[in-house]
């Protein structure tokens, strides 16, 4: 089925050090993974996304990492800020259903100052 | 600003009315969703209209109703409001069915 869903609900970490967000997803027929970050009272902002075809893929402080064989996605930030505070969603694409989007349930990022 | 512009951006109504939700996409953009985002629920999708015609439906209730116009504006209709509708209504565009999605800042809809 369609499912696609985040280890932790809530994760603390001290400003300056990194921090790892899990997600697991249940259909591997899935072509494109994506991770959003939602601030409160905001929609959700597109961070990084990775095709199913690669592994790894880096931005501006943040890497995610597909395993395709366990079905595991992840998204490290480096060096993570107060401004990092965040709800942050794996999400996955449908292309084969009109390209809509199924989100996972979320994780709260808290960054100690 | 995104250039995903939603609106209103608050809406208190009552139980058992009808409300209306705009959304108008990127410019560009052909593709419009939907989502309802709940406490309980997280974002779930509703709805997809790509150039004026329904791609996909979610878990979109028969009391809700969306379509698309050929400015590529979008609307939510949603009758009959239950305590539990109460909830962030977002929308998204995009150019296709690609990585490209941009939310809009959503619409939060209470129901007293």
């Amino acid at each position: 089925g369609e499912s696609v869903g985040l280890h932790l609900p809530t994760l603390s970490v001290q400003e300056g050090d990194n921090s790892i967000i899990n997600c697991a997803y249940s259909n591997s027929a899935s072509d494109y993974f994506i991770w959003y970050k939602q601030e409160s009272g905001k929609g959700p902002q597109f961070i990084i996304d990775i095709r199913s075809n690669m592994d790894k893929r880096q931005g501006q402080r943040v890497t995610v990492l597909l395993n395709k064989t366990v079905k595991h996605l992840s998204l490290q930030i480096a060096a993570t800020q107060p401004g990092d505070s965040a709800v942050y969603f794996c999400a996955e694409i449908f292309y084969n259903q009109g390209g809509k989007l199924i989100f996972g349930q979320g994780t709260e990022l808290s960054v100690k100052p | 600003d995104s250039g995903v512009t939603q609106t209103p951006k608050h809406l208190i109504t009552a139980t058992g009315q009808r409300v209306t939700l705009r959304c108008s996409p990127r410019s560009g953009d052909l593709s419009v969703y939907w989502y309802q985002q709940s406490l309980d629920q997280g974002l779930q999708f509703l709805i997809h209209y790509y150039n004026g015609e329904e791609r996909a439906k979610g878990n979109i209730l028969e009391r809700f109703s969306a379509q698309q116009f050929p400015d590529l504006h979008s609307e939510l209709n949603l009758s009959s409001l239950e305590l539990g509708d109460s909830a962030l209504y977002f929308c998204a565009s995009s150019v296709g069915g690609t990585s490209g999605y941009t939310f809009g800042s959503g619409t939060r809809l209470t129901v007293v």
